[in-house]
């Protein structure tokens, strides 16, 4: 089982491109997330799932959209990228509440 | 209300000496406490979780403390090893799916 793949694992953005970070899990988890992490910071929930056509905000949702089609997958969209959303995303994922999470490896991006 | 404190923001322990990383919470609310240990380039791992109706939880040299009435939950790290040097993260979910993290504690095992 690969768990929580997220792609790229790197990626430079100019101010004001867009771009979409791609979260796939194989263990059939109703449950997805996307956090930031930064330094000082901890992680920061940014959207989250509880299941295929259900998203809902958290934390720090300004500057990016989500959608849910499957439940497999769990996309992160930048419309417009913006210097403040250099950061490291994690993606993780979890069966149901009160469980663990399984993260992925994270995204790293800069946006110049 | 939502917030999860967590201290100290490093920590350096020799080798064979016991690590303690401490969180405090306000939202009564809060029912699911795990902690998570990160390595450099790694994304999150649970390490060990508790809920509120159980004082201590052990598993091997990792345990979590759990004081409910003073809203703090602690993790020891019994004999430390080089290779628990890490960055570890408490936790605390809500009756929603929500978790709110703390800011980490980077741990370092001297040799």
């Amino acid at each position: 089982n690969a768990g929580v793949t997220q792609t790229p694992k790197f990626q430079v953005l100019k101010t004001g491109q867009s771009m979409t970070l791609q979260c796939a899990q194989d263990m059939n988890h109703e449950y997805m997330s996307w956090y930031r992490q930064d330094p000082g910071m901890g992680l920061r929930l940014i959207h989250y799932s509880v299941g295929a056509g259900i998203t809902d905000q958290g934390e720090v949702p300004n500057g990016y959209n989500v959608s849910r089609s499957t439940t497999e997958d769990f996309p992160l969209r930048l419309l417009s990228a913006a210097p403040s959303q250099t950061s490291v995303y994690f993606c993780a994922s979890s069966y149901f509440r009160g469980q663990p999470q399984h993260f992925g490896d994270g995204t790293r991006l800069s946006i110049l | 209300q939502q917030q999860v404190k967590q201290s100290p923001q490093s920590l350096i322990v020799q080798k064979g000496g016991i690590s303690i990383i401490n969180c405090a919470y306000e939202n009564t609310a809060f029912d699911y406490f795990p902690w998570y240990q990160q390595f450099p380039g790694k994304g999150p791992a649970l390490l060990i979780a508790i809920r509120p109706d159980v004082s201590e939880k052990k598993e091997g040299r990792f345990t979590i403390s759990f004081n409910k009435s003073a809203k703090q939950f602690s993790l020891h790290i019994m004999d430390s090893q080089p290779g628990d040097s890490a960055t570890y993260f408490c936790a605390a979910q809500t009756g929603t799916y929500k978790y709110i993290f703390g800011t980490g504690t980077r741990l370092k095992v001297l040799a």
